[in-house]
């Protein structure tokens, strides 16, 4: 199984801070997917990346997917306490049949 | 309308305990699964169903039992519940085999 290493495992950050989470594995994707699990709730998936390079935007979050294949990472500008929660990579594993998740970062933004 | 609900979200009980977890999704779709998330939060999964059918069990203990009796259920029967068997389990569904998650809200299992 792929492993997928997120860093960092915890970030706690004042409101309006900008910060990057990070998702890495030694191996290629085919595609990588970002949930946000919200204290006390389930996951929830916030983009999917599929292609090399490929950049997309969700309001004041910023996903990017490695040129290679083997990372990606979120960026988050002006946070808000809204955007606490548990940020979760996974990819698709076991010959397409299940996601296989990253270690997650744990994030916590401050008034 | 609750899209992936499941019942009860917490369950405290002794060891050795049998207990069920039940899941229900009105999305229309046709693969279901069962999450266990750790105290790290790492969140691993248990079974995949599609279309009733198991498709993966990722070396879970035997005193795990998921039964889907028509698409829109999977329910999860534990027996023998032991200590580390405590976690927040979710249950989730997709159109796809490994496709979008939609998860469940999760319901914290507590053995003592």
């Amino acid at each position: 199984t792929q492993l997928l290493e997120q860093s960092p495992q915890f970030l706690s950050i004042q409101e309006g801070e900008n910060l990057t989470v990070y998702c890495n594995s030694s191996s290629v994707f085919s595609s990588l997917q970002w949930y946000r699990q919200e204290p006390g709730e389930g996951p929830v998936l916030l983009v999917t990346v599929v292609t090399g390079g490929e950049v997309k935007k969700l309001k004041r979050l910023t996903f990017q997917f490695g040129d290679a294949r083997k990372d990606s990472s979120l960026h988050i500008t002006a946070a808000q306490p809204g955007d606490t929660g548990l940020n979760l990579c996974a990819h698709i594993t076991g010959g397409g049949n299940k996601l296989t998740f990253g270690t997650g970062t744990q994030l916590k933004v401050e008034l | 309308d609750t899209a992936v609900s499941q019942t009860p979200k917490y369950l405290v009980t002794q060891m050795g305990n049998d207990k069920s977890i039940k899941c229900e999704q009105n999305l229309g779709h046709d693969t279901m699964y069962w999450y266990k998330q750790d105290s790290k939060k790492f969140l691993k999964i248990m079974f995949s169903y599609n279309n009733k059918e198991l498709i993966i069990n990722e070396t879970v203990p035997n005193r795990f039992s998921p039964k889907s009796p028509d698409k829109a259920h999977l329910n999860l029967h534990i027996n023998s519940l032991e200590l580390g068997d405590s976690a927040v389990y979710f249950c989730a569904s997709s159109q796809l085999l490994a496709g979008e998650q939609f998860f469940g809200p999760g319901t914290r299992l507590t053995v003592l």
